[in-house]
């Protein structure tokens, strides 16, 4: 059945590491978001991608990148800049269009080492 | 001040209490509204959304707009311990693509 998988669920950063995180989708959908989730803030926008081998910075970029090579594929790296990269990472996916609501994996908690 | 501020909570109820949860934003530029539930270690799952003031009933669940006060409200009747979860409330500018904005998210305890 269709769905965004996130993986992995949990992972483990050493300092000055770079890390990847997985995000897959088969709903056929166009325009894919990751965001990032701290306890006691909402969730925070750090790349999303409207069509493929397209993406846009959302409000905290810096220390990540993405590319989007695939539709179905969204990767998020967490680079050695991101001095704190501790939370909870989500991606969603959403079809094109306005009115078009996003829908979400279960995301991949990020902890340092 | 944030765009959109939402009570942290816990909520804590009884079972088969009404509850209310709320939002208020201060950007009339908003247009767009979605209730979002999250269990511990999930992701958001999608509630409701809706796009004009006024209520939208969906079983239990009913949300309701008021673009005149920039305030949102999800309302659940009856409710049962699986309710218990983290609510978020998202919006969205008409303008610009898809980008949403969530508020913090309320605890929500329901007992048995």
């Amino acid at each position: 059945d269709g769905g965004i998988t996130q993986s992995p669920k949990y992972l483990f950063r050493k300092e000055g590491q770079n890390v990847t995180l997985s995000c897959e989708q088969n709903l056929n959908h166009d325009a894919m978001y990751w965001y990032r989730q701290d306890p006691g803030q909402g969730l925070r926008l750090i790349y999303y991608s409207q069509i493929v081998n397209d993406f846009q910075k959302g409000d905290i970029a810096e220390g990540y990148s993405v590319s989007r090579e695939k539709k179905e594929s969204f990767p998020l790296t967490v680079t050695s800049a991101q001095k704190n990269p501790t939370a909870f990472y989500l991606c969603a996916s959403s079809s094109h269009g306005l009115n078009q609501p996003q829908h979400f994996g279960d995301g991949t908690r990020l902890s340092i080492l | 001040q944030k765009e959109v501020e939402q009570d942290p909570g816990p909520l804590s109820v009884p079972e088969g209490a009404i509850v209310s949860l709320n939002c208020t934003y201060s950007n009339s530029a908003f247009q767009y509204f979605m209730w979002y539930r999250q269990y511990s270690r999930k992701g958001p799952e999608l509630l409701m959304y809706t796009y004009s003031s006024g209520n939208k009933e969906d079983g239990r669940f009913t949300a309701q707009v008021d673009k005149s006060s920039k305030y949102i409200s999800l309302f659940i009747r009856d409710s049962q311990p699986s309710d218990s979860a983290t609510y978020l409330c998202a919006m969205r500018y008409r303008e610009y693509g898809n980008k949403l904005v969530f508020g913090a998210g309320t605890i929500l305890r329901v007992k048995s």
